[in-house]
Order: structure tokens, then sequence, then C-alpha cells
């Protein structure tokens, strides 16, 4: 079955720090990437996508990630963060338009003054 | 652009009591997904909807969770009877099936057994 992991479940950092959260997928064939942000107390909401063409995506707020596919992944970075980044990101994939998102475990991002 | 309405916010029943959500799609979103999110863990598929028909439905525990979507626009997922491990955010989502645009989610309706 297809699966999703995510390398860390609590990362903590200052501002102006650099940030990347590893996110690997287990599925050979062509896949949709996804990562989403929850901030506290709001809904899941898409950061950036990936279908085809560049893999490294720009998405909203600064963030950028790179789709790596002889290694399965797809790292989400950001090269300076803000108090406001604290919240929880999830990396997903489905395997074609409209279909099912499958989800990893999700990041928990602290990010302090 | 209205988002996913999900109702209600929050619910706290008891074990062996029943439970029902509601959710309201983007309008024309053919696609409609409910997801378990336990706390800890990211959102799993229960049931996907395009229009009014059942797409997967494989992870959905069938002995006690029930989801309908009459007249392919708003939609309900039913516990009966709850359990302790049914402790979640229950998400609902929608999305234009063959589009570029991603899902939208609704804030989730979050589920209390005690």
């Amino acid at each position: 079955a297809q699966s999703v992991s995510q390398h860390n479940h609590h990362v903590i950092l200052s501002e102006a720090a650099s940030l990347e959260l590893g996110c690997n997928y287990s599925y050979g064939g062509t896949v949709n990437l996804f990562w989403y942000v929850q901030y506290p107390g709001q809904h899941l909401q898409l950061l950036l996508k990936y279908f085809s063409g560049d893999p490294l995506v720009k998405g909203i707020k600064g963030f950028e990630a790179e789709f790596i596919k002889s290694k399965f992944s797809f790292n989400l970075r950001k090269p300076s963060v803000q108090w406001s980044d604290t919240a929880e990101y999830f990396c997903a994939v489905n395997l074609y338009q409209g279909g099912k998102l499958i989800f990893g475990q999700g990041t928990e991002l602290s990010v302090k003054p | 652009e209205a988002g996913v309405a999900q109702s209600p916010r929050y619910k706290i029943i008891e074990k062996r009591q029943s439970v029902a959500f509601w959710c309201n799609p983007i309008s024309g979103h053919a696609t409609l997904y409910w997801y378990q999110q336990i706390l800890g863990q990211g959102p799993k598929l229960l049931i996907q909807f395009q229009n009014n028909g059942v797409v997967d439905d494989s992870q959905l525990p069938k002995d006690r969770f029930s989801a309908e979507r009459l007249k392919g626009v708003d939609s309900t997922l039913k516990i009966q009877p709850a359990k302790l491990e049914d402790s979640a955010v229950y998400l609902c989502a929608s999305s234009l099936a063959a589009a570029h645009g991603g899902y939208t989610f609704g804030s989730g309706t979050r589920l209390t057994v005690v």
C-alpha cells in the first residue's frame, strides 16, 4: 500500500533560521505531491503542489519544495522562518487528480520569537 | 468563494451513543471526501464520493460508520454506536475531479467519546 513518511515529528527553530522538513513516499508510479499547513485552530490549507514539470515548486508565504524522483522525496524548505509559521505541516500524495490524498503523520513546527 | 462548511464544530458523546456530522462542499465540486484525523496522526480517508456515488470506502468501518451524499451535494457521516477510539477530528474536503486546484478542507468536527 502507498504510504507517506515525514521524518520529524516536532521541530523547534528560532526566528530567521532555515527550515527543511523531510517527506518520502512509497509508490513507484506517477504521483502528485502536496504540502498542507494547519495553523492552530484552523483548517488545512494548501502550501504548494507538484503535478509535473519543474521539480522545484514555489508556494505561498515563501515556502518551496523540491521533488527528487530518484529518492521518492518531496522536502519542504523555507530560508528564514517567522513566528507566524508555527503550525503543523503535512505532506500528502495522490495517484491521480481528484483521487484520495494519502497523508504523512505530520510535523509540528514551533518557531521561537 | 465560500469554503467547505461543516457542523457541528465540537461534539461530546458517551460511548455507544450515535452521532452525525454534516458537510456542505464548495458549489460545483463533484468530489467529496471524509477524513478522520486522530490526534498526532495525519488525516486518513474514510470515504470518497463522486457526485452521489461512492468511489472508495475501503477504510470505512462499515459496522458502525455510514455516509451518504443524497443529490450529490451535501453529505452526512454517521457513527452508531460510537467507541472511545472514534475520538478524532472528522474533516470534510471537496475538489473538482479533474482540476489542478487541489482540495479544499472544512474546519472539521472534533468528536470526543467518553
